[in-house]
């Protein structure tokens, strides 16, 4: 049973465009969330987080959203890089504390120049 | 400051082989991971640290792998024997918080 799904295996945009990266999950226990960037042969990278108490969150050309009662969470950047080309994970944590992260199974972002 | 350093960073053998992977997290850190990433899917947790105590070891084939955390800073991962099965990216990641920074990972192909 996947707890976090990334239905979107790949998204192109065209640089300077808007990228939305989508991520779905079932586990209402969830209550942080985090998105990760991943270069080949390099190991996943922190991009941003938000938590359950929030419904945005902030950090120059990259924006998290989050819609609990949908349980739904996006991943904005704007404008579109072609650096920002990379597989996107996304993650989330229990509110047990433990720090356990669920991760879903990525979407690749091509930004074309 | 240093990052997650995991060596080797490849290693290919042969199937029933023993292999070993070795992970020195951040400074500071009391959580460090061992997860385990196989191609077109997210990482997926099979060991975790508080310090020296491993507090979630439930995905952990407990059978051919085995862990160790040695005064609560680095730690290895090893698998004895291994299965072609066994081929995926091992990634070490270390945190303090809900933000855990991950290794470059170790590349194990099994023949």
């Amino acid at each position: 049973d996947q707890q976090v799904k990334q239905n979107s295996p790949s998204l192109s945009v065209q640089e300077g465009r808007i990228s939305i990266l989508n991520c779905d999950y079932t586990n209402s226990m969830f209550d942080y969330f985090l998105w990760y960037k991943k270069y080949p042969a390099e190991g996943p990278t922190f991009l941003i987080s938000i938590s359950s108490i929030k419904d945005k969150n902030e950090d120059g050309r990259f924006t998290v959203f989050l819609n609990k009662s949908a349980k739904h969470l996006s991943l904005h950047i704007v404008p579109s890089q072609p650096g920002d080309s990379a597989v996107y994970f996304c993650a989330a944590s229990p509110m047990d504390s433990s720090y356990k992260l669920i991760f879903g199974s990525g979407t690749r972002l091509l930004v074309r120049p | 400051e240093a990052g997650v350093v995991q060596s080797p960073r490849y290693k290919i053998i042969e199937k029933k082989q023993p292999v070993a992977f070795w992970c020195n997290p951040i400074s500071g850190h009391n959580t460090l991971y061992w997860y385990r990433q196989n191609l077109g899917q997210g990482p997926e947790l099979l060991i975790r640290y508080e310090n020296e105590e491993a507090v979630d070891d439930s995905q952990l084939p407990k059978d051919r792998f085995s862990a160790e955390r040695l005064k609560g800073v680095d730690s290895t991962l090893k698998i004895q024997p291994a299965e072609l099965g066994d081929s995926a990216v091992y990634l070490c990641a270390s945190s303090y918080g809900p933000e855990a920074f991950f290794g470059q990972g170790t590349r194990l192909t099994v023949v």
